[in-house]
C-alpha cells in the first residue's frame, strides 16, 4: 500500500518568513495529492490540492508543487502569519476516495 | 449550514465497555468515514461507506463496527472498548467516488481507562 513521509514533524518561523513542508509517496499510481490544515480542537480543513497532470498550484500565500519523477510534494507559505500556526497534514492517493493516505503532520508554530 | 456533526465530543469509557459515535452531515454526501487519529501517526482509516446500506474496511477497522442506515448517518460502534482504542476519531463525508475534498467534523476524544 501507500506510505507516505512527511517532514518536518515540527517548524518555527518568524511571523513574515516562509515555510516549507515536504512529502514522499511511494505509491507510483498516486494521482492526487491534498494538503489539510488542523487548528486546534477542529477537524482538519482542505487549503490546496494537487493532481498529478499540473507541477505547480497557487493560492494567494500558499503553493504546492509536485515532483512525479521523484514522488515527492511540498506545502510552501509565503509571509506567514500568526493565525497560519496550525498541523498541517499532507496526502497522496490514487484516485479514489477510500484510499486516501495521510502523513503523520507538521505542528507550524509562527512567532511574532 | 452545519456541515459534519459529531457526538458526543469527549467521552471517558470503562475497559470493556460499549458505546457509539455518531456522524450526520447535511451536505448530501454519497461518502463517509471514520478516522483515528494518534500521536505522530496520522490520521487512519477505521471504515468507510460508498452509500446507504453499505459499509467497508479501511486500514485499522479490528474492534469497531459501523452502520448506515439513513445516507446522512454513519455510526461507529465499540463493542468492548480496549485502551489501545484511546484516541481522538474524525468522521469525514465526500461527494464523490474520485478522490475530492473531505469535509471533517470537530472529533470526538476518546479515553478507555
Amino acid at each position: 500500500g501507500e506510505n507516505v513521509e512527511q517532514h518536518p514533524s515540527t517548524l518555527s518561523v518568524q511571523e513574515g518568513d516562509s515555510a516549507v513542508i515536504k512529502c514522499t509517496y511511494s505509491d507510483s499510481a498516486s494521482n492526487y495529492f491534498p494538503w489539510y490544515k488542523q487548528e486546534l480542537g477542529k477537524g482538519p480543513q482542505l487549503i490546496i490540492d494537487i493532481r498529478s497532470n499540473v507541477g505547480e498550484k497557487k493560492d494567494q500565500r500558499i503553493a504546492v508543487t509536485l515532483n512525479k519523477t521523484a514522488k515527492h510534494f511540498s506545502l510552501h507559505i509565503t509571509e506567514t502569519q500568526p493565525e497560519d500556526s496550525a498541523v498541517y497534514f499532507c496526502a497522496a492517493s490514487p484516485g479514489t476516495a477510500s484510499k486516501l493516505t495521510f502523513g503523520t503532520g507538521t505542528r507550524l508554530q509562527v512567532t511574532l | 449550514n452545519a456541515g459534519v456533526t459529531q457526538t458526543p465530543k469527549f467521552r471517558v469509557l470503562k475497559t470493556g465497555q460499549s458505546m457509539t459515535l455518531l456522524c450526520a452531515q447535511d451536505m448530501n454526501h454519497e461518502y463517509m468515514y471514520w478516522y483515528r487519529q494518534d500521536p505522530g501517526m496520522g490520521l487512519r482509516l477505521i471504515h468507510y461507506s460508498v452509500g446507504e446500506g453499505t459499509t467497508a474496511k479501511g486500514e485499522v477497522p479490528d474492534g469497531y463496527n459501523v452502520s448506515r442506515l439513513k445516507k446522512q448517518n454513519f455510526l461507529l460502534g465499540l463493542e468492548s472498548a480496549a485502551p489501545s482504542q484511546t484516541s481522538v476519531y474524525f468522521c469525514a463525508s465526500s461527494r464523490m467516488r474520485a478522490a475530492t475534498e473531505a469535509f471533517f467534523g470537530q472529533g470526538t476524544r476518546l479515553t478507555v481507562v
